[in-house]
């Protein structure tokens, strides 16, 4: 039973500390996105690439966040420096055509 | 530009009660049309699916059927348990650019 992956799954970290989240796509997959899930703006949606190429990163807060595919099998996303309005659940999805697959989360708190 | 609106929750209801929760659409084409489910702790589950007008998706004894005449996808259940509380978001895929268009969830809570 395929899945996505996420690491780590929880995080409590201090402001201005650097935090990366890493997610392993079900393999096969070359469309990954990353969501960011808070009880006040639900699900936004941060960024996405297909076959590793950036497609859309407009969502993400471009001074502090960033998102990268080193190779199809892990994409990363880095906060630094992290704030406390970063604390959320963030997730990876994975998928080929139309149906997407939702990794468990990493669930972010910055003090 | 394409959206999608479901009810606002809370949506409580009993045990074995019969369940409804509404989604409309606004898209050109032909979308296709999710429902997912996310439970306390976890990532969202896919439900079901429907690709077309008239389709109907089902998984788990919930229900969707694709109304294109209408632009909806309402999700029923005949007979609700407690667990399936949970928050239930209706999408579309509107098969331009990958992504999908996201409802803001419905949470549905199940008292015994």
């Amino acid at each position: 039973d395929a899945r996505v992956t996420q690491t780590p799954r929880h995080k409590v970290t201090e402001m201005g500390q650097e935090v990366t989240m890493r997610c392993q796509p079900i393999l096969g997959h070359n469309t990954v996105f990353w969501y960011r899930q808070t009880m006040m703006q639900g699900l936004e949606l941060l960024a996405y690439f297909r076959n590793r190429a950036p497609l859309d990163d407009s969502g993400m807060p471009k001074d502090r966040f960033s998102a990268e595919m080193p190779d199809a099998t892990l994409a990363t996303l880095k906060i630094q420096p992290s704030e406390p309005r970063d604390s959320a659940v963030y997730f990876c999805a994975s998928g080929l055509t139309d149906t997407q697959y939702f990794g468990p989360g990493t669930r972010l708190t910055v003090l | 530009g394409d959206s999608v609106t479901q009810m606002e929750g809370p949506v409580t209801l009993s045990e074995e009660a019969f369940l409804t929760i509404n989604c409309t659409y606004t898209a050109t084409g032909y979308p296709s049309l999710f429902w997912y489910v996310q439970y306390p702790g976890e990532g969202l589950q896919l439900l079901l699916k429907a690709t077309k007008a008239d389709d109907k998706g089902s998984n788990k004894g919930f229900e969707a059927t694709y109304r294109k005449e209408t632009t909806s996808f309402h999700l029923e259940k005949g007979s609700v348990q407690v667990s399936d509380s949970a928050v239930y978001f209706c999408a579309l895929f509107p098969g331009s650019n990958y992504q999908l268009i996201w409802g803001a969830g419905t949470k549905l809570i199940i008292k015994p």
